[in-house]
């Protein structure tokens, strides 16, 4: 069964950073591109970031280029999030999904909620 | 970057009626247009992709259609159990942009 287990969340500081992961089963992880999308309350999806199989290639949404860094380490099945210089409006849940080989995203994780806030 | 707008931003109908949404964008995508189910409180889920392929364990009255710019989602028969809030998605290249959201009421 594919599962995807987002952790590292919580209440930071505007200006501080926090590390994200997504931790995977199920099936090979090293063949598969991955991506972050985000829900702020209330709010509808927002892609965030997409790393390709083996971390070569990255793209990044306009509102977190320059701040975020997607990685993964295929040894460890373990996708990451590297988030700094944080704003009140990255105040969201946080998702990893998987690009299945059409493109489009057959699993998600359950997400991980990142709270903004002095 | 190409746009990607969805419409209506809510709808309301009765269980049985054909619903239809559509998502319209900026530049041609080919068919690289998904559509997704999010109920609730729950994670999104794949309904269609390849803008017309019914994604395993969909149930059929869920179909899109579309290429190029325009594209539809068509619920045939609406049930209470598809209340939830759609979305739509390229995936031709990056930005992998989301539609603004759809959220479906029965009435």
């Amino acid at each position: 069964e594919v599962q995807l287990v987002e952790s590292g969340g919580g209440l930071v500081q505007p200006g501080g950073s926090l590390r994200l992961s997504c931790a995977a089963s199920g099936f090979t992880f090293s063949t598969y591109w991955l991506h972050w999308v985000r829900q702020a309350p209330g709010k509808g999806l927002l892609w965030v970031s997409r790393i390709n199989t083996d971390g070569s290639s990255t793209d990044y949404a306009d509102s977190v280029k320059g701040r975020f860094t997607i990685s993964r380490d295929n040894a460890k099945n373990t996708l990451y999030l590297q988030m700094n210089s944080l704003r009140a409006e990255d105040t969201a849940l946080y998702f990893c999904a998987r690009a299945a080989r059409s493109g489009s995203y057959d699993y998600w994780g359950q997400g991980t909620l990142v709270t903004v806030s002095s | 970057d190409i746009q990607v707008t969805q419409s209506p931003s809510s709808l309301s109908a009765s269980v049985g009626d054909r619903v239809s949404i559509t998502c319209r964008a900026s530049q041609g995508i080919g068919n690289y247009l998904a559509w997704y189910q999010q109920k609730p409180g729950k994670v999104p889920n794949l309904l269609i992709y390849g803008a017309s392929t019914l994604q395993s364990g969909v149930p059929s009255r869920f179909s899109g259609s579309g290429s190029g710019t325009d594209f539809t989602l068509t619920i045939s028969s609406l049930q209470s159990e598809d209340v939830a809030t759609y979305y739509c998605q390229k995936y031709n290249s990056a930005p992998w942009t989301f539609g603004q959201g759809t959220k479906v009421e029965i009435k």
